[in-house]
């Protein structure tokens, strides 16, 4: 089945740094990937919707400055968290998907970031 | 925007039990309807999906069922096993804009 490798799982890094996180499609194309985030015991929020090729398309309230979206082949996302603050210490989450047709969505493992 | 509504938020059920965990969506336009188990600091599993024109899907001991006209989908596991102890996430998405718009999630504890 379609496998989506995310990179990497576990990241401290000190306030007013930038972190970067790739999300790769291991066997297939995707065209589209999306990011998520995650707060302990809380659901999956859409963060953006990363599009090969142009630019990524925000959610209400998600600074785009601040989390910068780059898909620059068919296989690769990455999320980059510029001059990380504590409060961006979250569960990032890929997901991409094989059909590109509105479902059969794979997830990555996730990225576990931690701001000191 | 779609919104999908999940209960309950944690469910105890005792090992070799059913459980159910029901989930309402907003959006009539909405035609995919996946399921994820998430363990602690994984990424979510897809477990089973249905899309709008099935009313029910089974794989072994998960079924999912699908009330178009309510607007209520529902996951059902059988003989629950320990490992089935997880956090259950339903979902919804329209072929409008291919987003994923998830439930709350629902805490299941099997207990021995």
């Amino acid at each position: 089945g379609a496998v989506v490798s995310q990179h990497p799982s576990r990241v401290i890094c000190k306030s007013g740094t930038s972190v970067k996180i790739e999300c790769r499609s291991l066997d297939f194309q995707a065209t589209t990937m999306f990011w998520y985030r995650q707060f302990p015991k809380q659901s999956l929020m859409l963060m953006a919707t990363s599009n090969e090729g142009s630019k990524a398309t925000y959610e209400q309230g998600v600074e785009k400055d601040k989390f910068l979206i780059n898909h620059a082949s068919l296989t690769l996302s990455t999320l980059t968290v510029t001059s990380a603050h504590p409060e961006d210490s979250s569960f990032y989450i890929c997901s991409a998907s094989e059909s590109g047709l509105g479902y059969g969505y794979t997830f990555g493992s996730g990225t576990r970031l931690t701001v000191v | 925007g779609e919104n999908v509504e999940q209960h309950p938020s944690t469910l105890s059920v005792q090992e070799g039990d059913s459980a159910v965990i029901k989930c309402t969506y907003s959006d009539s336009a909405s035609n995919y309807f996946p399921w994820y188990k998430q363990e602690l600091g994984k990424g979510p599993q897809l477990i089973i999906d249905i899309r709008s024109n099935v009313g029910e899907k089974k794989d072994q001991r998960i079924a999912v069922t699908l009330n178009k006209t309510a607007k209520h989908f529902s996951l059902h596991i059988t003989e629950t096993q320990p490992e089935d102890s997880a956090v259950y996430f339903c979902a919804a998405t329209s072929g409008r804009d291919d987003k994923i718009i998830f439930g709350k999630g629902t805490r299941l504890h099997i207990l021995p």
